[in-house]
């Protein structure tokens, strides 16, 4: 099946600081990328709709200016965690949408991200 | 709206074991049904789909059927092994919504040798 990475799968930071991670997909173009956080022991909660070549669309309750998304290209999607404080600890999951014609399109998830803010 | 409902676990079965495990669904319109598997430290994949009404969708000796008249999609394996072991997400997509998935809560399965 199609396959997506993350980059980095695990990271540490300070608080106040910035953390950028890489979504990418190896053997397809994407036009259309999503970003889930997951809480322990609990669901994925999607948290933006990543569009190549537009803004991204933030699901009520995310803070854009927090959460920034840029998909610069096909193949990848970024997540900048800015000013990144210990409740923002978490794993971070990217998907990409393989497009097979409409409804039938499937997405494939990448291994996700470990945030840990100190 | 759009939401899934997934029996609470955590689900323990002894290996070769019957499973099943519920899902039922609210949405409008007619949405596609997903199982995702998430392993131990690792992201999501997709286990199994069907796209309408009364499809099966099987992969792995797992297989769901798409209920429309009880608005459900219950996973189940006919012999489960440890390997199984891992959390199972019922999730589904509808164009009304999107297309964006709508994840039900998760059910961990631990599986005894």
């Amino acid at each position: 099946g199609a396959v997506v990475s993350q980059h980095p799968s695990r990271v540490i930071c300070k608080s106040g600081t910035s953390v950028k991670i890489e979504c990418r997909s190896l053997d397809f173009q994407a036009t259309t990328m999503f970003w889930y956080r997951q809480f322990p022991k609990k669901s994925l909660m999607l948290m933006a709709t990543s569009n190549e070549g537009s803004k991204a669309t933030y699901e009520q309750g995310v803070e854009k200016d927090k959460f920034l998304i840029n998909h610069a290209s096909l193949t990848l999607s970024t997540l900048t965690v800015t000013s990144a404080h210990p409740e923002d600890s978490s794993f971070y999951i990217c998907s990409a949408i393989l497009p097979s014609g409409g409804h039938t399109d499937t997405q494939y998830f990448g291994p996700g991200t470990r945030l840990t803010v100190l | 709206g759009n939401s899934v409902t997934q029996m609470e676990g955590p689900v323990t079965l002894s290996e070769e074991a019957f499973l099943t495990i519920n899902c039922t669904y609210t949405a409008t319109g007619y949405p596609s049904l997903f199982w995702y598997v998430q392993y131990p430290g690792e992201g999501l994949q997709l286990l199994l789909k069907a796209t309408k009404a009364d499809d099966k969708g099987s992969n792995k000796g797992f297989e769901a059927t798409y209920r429309k008249e009880t608005t459900s999609f219950h996973l189940e394996k006919g012999s489960v092994q440890v390997s199984d072991s891992a959390v199972y997400f019922c999730a589904l997509r509808n164009k009304e919504y999107g297309n964006k998935l709508v994840f039900g809560a998760g059910t961990i399965l631990r599986v005894k040798s």
